[in-house]
């Protein structure tokens, strides 16, 4: 059964940094590659940002909103991958979600999801 | 940047027919994706690539994209589809949501 938990939310100050994780289980890990996204308190998804598996040379893709201050990794020896959040800002507080990214016939989509982790940024 | 738009809200009857529409300049020339998210829970992909079906989501959820408008119909939709529905697309390596459709059945 494929498991995707997200760790390391939390209250954290503007301009302060957090890390989340997120622990895959189920699957080969680095087979895959692995995004994130976000929902802030009544407003919609938002896409974060993705990192495709090392097959497909490991490299990663943001959202503007975050371009140059969230970073994305992943270990697949540990299959884990990371959210790595700098200067946080007000408008990052949302519960941010993992998922795997499925291709099939060269088309890609979210097709597991975590339960999610919540990250209040306040002073 | 390319943009996806959904009505905020659509209402239906349960039994009846509900339908969603996403609108995006030629949205028919790429796939469409539809994810549902009840209150409180993860978002669940209920239609891929424009109208096929993930195992386990019920029959009712149907697809379909052409134009400039992809729509997600629910035949016989049932109390428990209430939920937010988001179309997704991408626009090069880039992931582009809808604004989200609540849909309520009463």
């Amino acid at each position: 059964e494929v498991q995707l938990v997200e760790s390391g939310g939390g209250l954290a100050q503007p301009g302060r940094s957090l890390r989340l994780s997120c622990t895959a289980s189920g699957f080969t890990f680095g087979d895959y590659g692995m995004s994130w996204f976000r929902k802030a308190p009544g407003k919609g998804l938002e896409w974060v940002g993705f990192i495709r598996s090392k097959a497909f040379g490991g490299t990663t893709e943001y959202a503007a909103s975050v371009k140059g201050r969230f970073t994305i990794s992943r270990d697949d020896s540990k299959s884990i991958a990371y959210l790595q959040m700098n200067s946080l800002k007000t408008e990052d507080t949302a519960v941010y979600y993992c998922t795997r990214l499925i291709t099939i016939a060269a088309a890609a989509h979210f097709d597991y999801w975590g339960q999610g982790t919540l990250v209040t940024v306040s002073s | 940047s390319y943009e996806l738009t959904q009505p905020p809200s659509v209402s239906v009857s349960p039994g009846q027919t509900a339908s969603i529409t996403c609108s995006g300049d030629k949205l028919g020339d790429k796939n469409a994706y539809w994810y549902q998210q009840k209150p409180g829970q993860s978002p669940v992909v209920v239609i891929y690539q424009n109208n096929k079906r993930p195992s386990g989501i019920p029959e009712r959820f149907s697809g379909s994209n052409s134009g400039n408008t992809a729509t997600l119909t629910i035949s016989g939709t049932q109390a428990m589809d209430e939920a937010d529905y988001y179309c997704q697309a991408w626009d090069s390596s880039v992931v582009v949501f809808g604004g989200g459709t609540k849909l309520t059945v009463l």
